[in-house]
C-alpha cells in the first residue's frame, strides 16, 4: 500500500495565500486530487488531475506539482475557506484509490 | 439533478454483517467507464476510500478490508451495494458513496479517479 502525507494543520490570515502540501511515492505517476469538507456537509472536489478546476471553483484556488509533491493554493484566503482538505490519487496500478490525512484550514 | 444517496442501519452490534446501499439518479451506472465508490470517515478522522465497481462491473478493494468488503451493483435499481462483514467497534463511520465519473478529452473517454459527486452519508455505529 502506499500513503498521501499532509500537513496537519496549516494556519493563515484573511487575504493570504495558504499552501497545503501532499506527498506521496506514486504522484509523479498518478493524477491528483484536492477536496474541501466543511463541518456536517460532503467534500466538494476543488482540483482534477493535479491541476484542472471544476466550473463553479473559484479561481483563488489552485493546484500545482513538482516530483513526489503536490500542492493547493488558496490565494487571498477568505474566512469561509476554513475547513479540512484531502488530497487523493491512486496506487501504481491505478486500482485502489487513497487520501491523504487531510489538513485542517484554519483562517485567524 | 444528479444525486446519491446512502441507506442502511444506523447501530449494529459487534460481529455483525453490515449491508449500504447507494441509490443514484440523475445517471446511469451502465455509462461507459462510470464507477461509484464506498469511502468512510470515523468521527474526526480522515477519509477512507473501501471499494469501487464501475459500469463493467470492474470490482477494487482497500487492501486493509479486502477479505471483510463486497462491493455490487444493480442497474435495473440503480443502485451499489456495500457488505461489510466482522463489524467492529473501528468500524463506526459515516459511510458515503461517490460518483467517478469518465473523463473525456478529445472524444477520447478513460476512467475518472475522482470523486465529482457524494451522498450526504449515513453514520453506522458499531456497539452492544
Amino acid at each position: 500500500s502506499f500513503e498521501l502525507t499532509q500537513p496537519p494543520s496549516v494556519s493563515v490570515s484573511p487575504g493570504q495565500t495558504a499552501r497545503i502540501t501532499c506527498s506521496g511515492e506514486t504522484l509523479p505517476n498518478q493524477w491528483s486530487y484536492w477536496y474541501q469538507q466543511k463541518p456536517g456537509q460532503a467534500p466538494i472536489l476543488l482540483i482534477y488531475k493535479d491541476t484542472e478546476r471544476p466550473s463553479g471553483i473559484p479561481e483563488r484556488f489552485s493546484g500545482s506539482t513538482s516530483g513526489t509533491t503536490v500542492t493547493l493554493t488558496i490565494s487571498g484566503v477568505q474566512t469561509e475557506d476554513e475547513a479540512d482538505y484531502y488530497c487523493q490519487s491512486a496506487d501504481r496500478s491505478a486500482t485502489c484509490v487513497v487520501f491523504g490525512g487531510g489538513t485542517k484550514l484554519t483562517v485567524l | 439533478q444528479v444525486t446519491l444517496k446512502e441507506s442502511g442501519p444506523a447501530l449494529v452490534k459487534p460481529t455483525e454483517t453490515i449491508t449500504l446501499t447507494c441509490s443514484v439518479s440523475g445517471f446511469s451506472l451502465d455509462t461507459p467507464r462510470m464507477g461509484v465508490s464506498w469511502i468512510r470517515q470515523p468521527p474526526g478522522k480522515a477519509l477512507e476510500w473501501l471499494a469501487h465497481i464501475f459500469s463493467n462491473d470492474e470490482k477494487h478493494y482497500n487492501t486493509s478490508l479486502k477479505n471483510r468488503l463486497t462491493i455490487s451493483k444493480d442497474t435495473s435499481k440503480s443502485q451499489v451495494v456495500l457488505t461489510l462483514t466482522n463489524m467492529g467497534p473501528m468500524d463506526t463511520a459515516t459511510y458515503s458513496c461517490a460518483r467517478m465519473p469518465p473523463f473525456c478529452a478529445g472524444g477520447v473517454c478513460s476512467y475518472g479517479w475522482y470523486f465529482d459527486l457524494w451522498g450526504r452519508g449515513t453514520l453506522v455505529a458499531v456497539s452492544t
